[in-house]
């Protein structure tokens, strides 16, 4: 089966400064991945996904994710992060059988001023 | 084009009562999805039909779980008799068939107390 991990529960990042929230995956075939994001009391909104091409996608709200087969990953990130970006940023990889998304656990982004 | 409509937004009922849950998917999706997302984490699917026929319901607790898709169209999921670990959110999502993208609904937050 298809699956996604995302190791970091947490991620603390001062504003202004980069951040990287990860994801590694694990498939067989060819991987269809996606980033959402989830504000407090709100659904999931789609980021970004990858499905063939170029390895570095550009994304919603400033965000971009890094496909690397070789590391099996597929990292988030952003430049510059603003107090905003903090959520609950989740990973997913859709299943070659039933096309079903198989997200991972989340990790929750904290922005500090 | 309108999203994923779910009704109700809230619920609160105690253990061992009964609960249902009503997703409408975008028009012209054929597999539509329910998921349960517990607070913090990533969603879980529950079970994923295609049409009206059921595709995987793998992880769906079926001593307490059922779901239907008449007509291929809207679909309901219920919990009977619901349980304290069964408080989470329940997302309905929809796509067409082998597509690359998921729209979801805005969620149903169930509490049981």
């Amino acid at each position: 089966a298809q699956s996604v991990a995302q190791p970091e529960d947490q991620v603390n990042v001062a504003e202004g400064n980069p951040l990287t929230v990860k994801c590694t995956y694990s498939v067989s075939g060819n991987p269809y991945l996606f980033w959402y994001v989830q504000y407090p009391n709100r659904g999931l909104q789609f980021l970004l996904k990858y499905i063939t091409g170029d390895n570095l996608v550009k994304g919603s709200y400033g965000f971009e994710a890094e496909f690397n087969k070789s590391q099996t990953s597929f990292h988030l990130k952003k430049p510059s992060a603003l107090v905003s970006d903090s959520a609950l940023y989740v990973c997913a990889v859709r299943d070659n059988s039933g096309y079903a998304l198989n997200f991972g656990k989340g990790t929750s982004l904290l922005v500090t001023p | 084009e309108a999203g994923v409509a779910q009704s109700p937004r809230y619920k609160i009922i105690e253990k061992r009562q009964s609960v249902a849950f009503w997703c409408n998917p975008i028009s012209g999706h054929a597999t539509l999805y329910w998921y349960q997302q517990i607070l913090g984490q990533g969603p879980k699917l529950l079970i994923q039909f295609q049409n009206n026929g059921v595709v995987d319901d793998s992880q769906l607790p079926k001593d307490r779980f059922s779901a239907e898709r008449l007509k291929g169209v809207d679909s309901t999921l219920k919990i009977q008799p619901a349980k304290l670990e069964d408080s989470a959110v329940y997302l309905c999502a929809s796509s067409t068939i082998r597509v690359s993208g998921y729209t979801f609904g805005s969620g149903t937050r169930l509490t049981v107390v």
